[in-house]
């Protein structure tokens, strides 16, 4: 099956660049998805379609992606950004979903 | 505004069945492909399956094939996902959500409910 992989912890202090990095074989077809989960919350989505912010999302969050290998980038990184990140995308049927096994953002 | 509120988690024994649901508001609920989502405890998100429009299509991943089924009510804007053969590794968060990657207007969820699998 379908696998994204995700490093399981990245850290910064406050004001710092995080970079999140998911690779996966089916990345150069189809598009990057990325979403925060904070304790006890349910997920929001951050980034769809690789590189687009949904309304409301701060604009220190971008995303890009290229070869294998999609990247959420947080720049200037606030105490109030620490959760789980999550990537997101389809095998290459399109119909299957697969998530990333989450990256736990620290920032301190 | 796009709401979906699940319910029908609880407690069930090994080997057991449970029905959760999903009620979708705020959004033209027959136009969009479904998902249901899982999290068991201290754990990530993991895909569990989606049913199309019509529902026509459906999908799982392999772990609850031949024990879950998916299927919806366009009328009454429901989502349902039928749990049999229930086993311990199926403790989870089952949240309900309109997947981003078959709309870029997608990414809803809801709160989610909880189902646990102990005897």
């Amino acid at each position: 099956s379908y696998e994204l992989t995700q490093p399981p912890s990245v850290s910064v202090s406050p004001g710092q660049t995080a970079r999140i990095t998911c690779s996966g074989d089916e990345l150069p077809k189809k598009y990057a998805y990325w979403y925060q989960q904070k304790s006890g919350q349910a997920p929001v989505l951050v980034i769809f379609e690789d590189r687009h912010r949904p309304s409301g999302i701060p604009e220190r969050f971008s995303g890009s992606n290229s070869g294998t290998m999609a990247t959420l980038t947080i720049s200037g990184a606030h105490v109030e950004d620490e959760a789980d990140y999550y990537c997101y995308s389809t095998d290459s049927s399109g119909n299957l979903e697969v998530f990333g096994g989450g990256t736990k953002l620290t920032v301190l | 505004e796009v709401q979906l509120v699940e319910s029908g988690g609880g407690l069930v024994q090994p080997g057991g069945s449970l029905r959760v649901s999903c009620a979708a508001s705020g959004f033209s609920f027959r136009s969009y492909w479904m998902s249901w989502v899982r999290q068991a405890p201290g754990k990530g998100l993991e895909w569990v399956a989606n049913i199309k429009q019509d529902g026509s299509e459906k999908y799982y991943v392999d772990s609850v094939k031949g024990r879950f089924t998916i299927s919806r009510d366009n009328a009454k804007k429901s989502l349902f996902l039928q749990m049999n053969s229930l086993r311990a590794e199926d403790t989870a968060v089952y949240y309900c959500a309109r997947p981003s990657a078959f709309d870029r207007e997608g990414g809803y969820w809801g709160r989610g409910t909880l189902v646990t699998v102990s005897s």
